[in-house]
């Protein structure tokens, strides 16, 4: 059973719009969570992150919101960049360093 | 900044070889891990290791198998290729608990 779920495949926003990816997860065991963004061809890049103590952390374009209640998180990027078109990924661990476990994505497409 | 090589960008395999994918980090990190990424499914654990001679299974293992001799160095190997094995697989470190992980560019795998 998926322990962490990105519910949307893709997005498509327009240049300078707020892109917000969302994230749902079922462990309640996970505190820490993280976004990933991926170029064809390339690994991963970690993107940012929050712990479960924080409701929201900020890196210039791009925060993450946490509702712990709801077991959902969102990345918001703002303003949306064409250089922001890429897979992202959430991510999620547990206290106790187990391995991160991955959505399956969504793909945003930032149209010039 | 961490480094993971990974030895291969690309690869093409026969059906029943035996096949090694080669990781090496330069951080002296205790953890790493092994994923494959596939289309609609994310990024999914196959094998990982928290120390040299340590492996532990993911949560798709079947077919595959590790190899840490070294604390750099990370393999995983296919024992006898199959199609279903096509895939983007991707090596990871981690730098601690509660942190993100540094991925490899990937190896992408084509088993015909």
């Amino acid at each position: 059973d998926q322990q962490v779920k990105q519910n949307s495949p893709s997005l498509s926003v327009q240049e300078g719009r707020i892109s917000i990816l969302n994230c749902d997860y079922t462990n309640s065991m996970f505190d820490y969570f993280l976004w990933y963004k991926k170029y064809p061809a390339e690994g991963p890049t970690f993107l940012i992150s929050i712990s479960s103590i924080k409701d929201k952390n900020e890196d210039g374009r791009f925060t993450v919101f946490l509702n712990k209640s709801a077991k959902h998180l969102s990345l918001h990027i703002v303003p949306s960049q064409p250089g922001d078109s890429a897979v992202y990924f959430c991510a999620a661990s547990a206290t106790g360093n187990t391995p991160l476990v991955f959505g399956k994505g969504t793909r945003l497409s930032v149209i010039a | 900044d961490v480094k993971v090589t990974q030895s291969s960008r690309y690869l093409v395999k026969r059906t029943g070889e035996k096949v090694f994918l080669e990781c090496v980090q330069d951080m002296d990190h205790e953890n790493m891990f092994w994923y494959r990424q596939d289309p609609g499914l994310g990024l999914r654990l196959i094998y990982f290791s928290y120390d040299v001679k340590m492996k532990e299974k993911g949560d798709i293992p079947e077919g595959y198998s590790v190899s840490r001799e070294k604390k750099e160095r990370f393999s995983l190997i296919l024992e006898s290729a199959s199609t279903n094995q096509t895939s983007m697989y991707l090596c990871a470190t981690h730098v601690g608990l509660g942190l993100g992980y540094t991925f490899g560019s990937g190896t992408r795998l084509t088993v015909v």
